[in-house]
């Protein structure tokens, strides 16, 4: 079964409003959570590291003041994208790693769709 | 600079044709070698991950192998339902906390009937 989870799993919005994403790890805490980009046919693009209790890292060339990350708990990470254009259009994924007694795995959520119009 | 490679970029099988999927990797202190499976406007589903040379995981027509710089995705007998894009990910090794994947941008796997 899904152990992270997003919602919404679509939205479309007109441009120059805000979108907040969810992404939740089901069952398990992740006090980092990672976001990514994925425009199509391409591979994904990290955009940021969430961190519970402290600021988000973002990568190089994301602006951290369009994309807000707030990680509000162990399970708990959201994405606010702000002012949103078209260009912001995307499919946006969320990631949780989960470490066992061998071997730490990282598990996606299934993914949210942008359409800005 | 840490870089993920993968080969071929699309793939096209018959139904039982064998194949294998490459990816080769630049990394200063490998952590992990990540396999996934990704459908069309899904998220990436996990298949394997390997830490060191040598090492083989299988998972039903899937065999994942690792080298000092290079990864392959064995495929034996595929069915249509294997059709998906294989994305390969790396992490470093660096000191403490969860460490970012590097992905590769994956290879399209089609099988045909």
């Amino acid at each position: 079964g899904a152990v992270v989870s997003q919602h919404p799993s679509r939205v479309i919005c007109k441009s120059g409003t805000s979108v907040k994403i969810e992404c939740r790890s089901l069952d398990f805490q992740a006090t980092t959570m990672f976001w990514y980009r994925q425009f199509p046919k391409q591979s994904l693009m990290l955009m940021a590291t969430s961190n519970e209790g402290s600021k988000a890292t973002y990568e190089q060339g994301v602006e951290k003041d369009k994309f807000l990350i707030n990680h509000a708990s162990l399970t708990l990470s959201t994405l606010t994208v702000t002012s949103a254009h078209p260009e912001d259009s995307s499919f946006y994924i969320c990631s949780a790693p989960m470490s066992g007694r061998l071997q730490e795995t990282q598990y996606f959520g299934p993914g949210t769709r942008l359409l800005v119009l | 600079e840490d870089q993920v490679t993968q080969s071929p970029e699309a793939l096209r099988l018959q139904e039982g044709e064998s194949s294998s999927l490459n990816c080769s990797y630049t990394v200063s202190g490998l952590r992990g070698l990540f396999w996934y499976r990704q459908d069309p406007g899904k998220g990436p589903e996990f298949l394997f991950t390997l830490y060191s040379a040598g090492e083989e995981k299988e998972k039903e027509r899937l065999k994942a192998t690792l080298t000092k710089k290079e990864s392959f995705l064995h495929i034996t007998a595929p069915k249509p339902e294997d059709s998906a894009t294989y994305l390969c990910a790396v992490q470093e090794r660096i000191s403490g906390g969860y460490n970012k994947l590097i992905f590769g941008a994956g290879t399209r796997l089609a099988v045909h009937p």
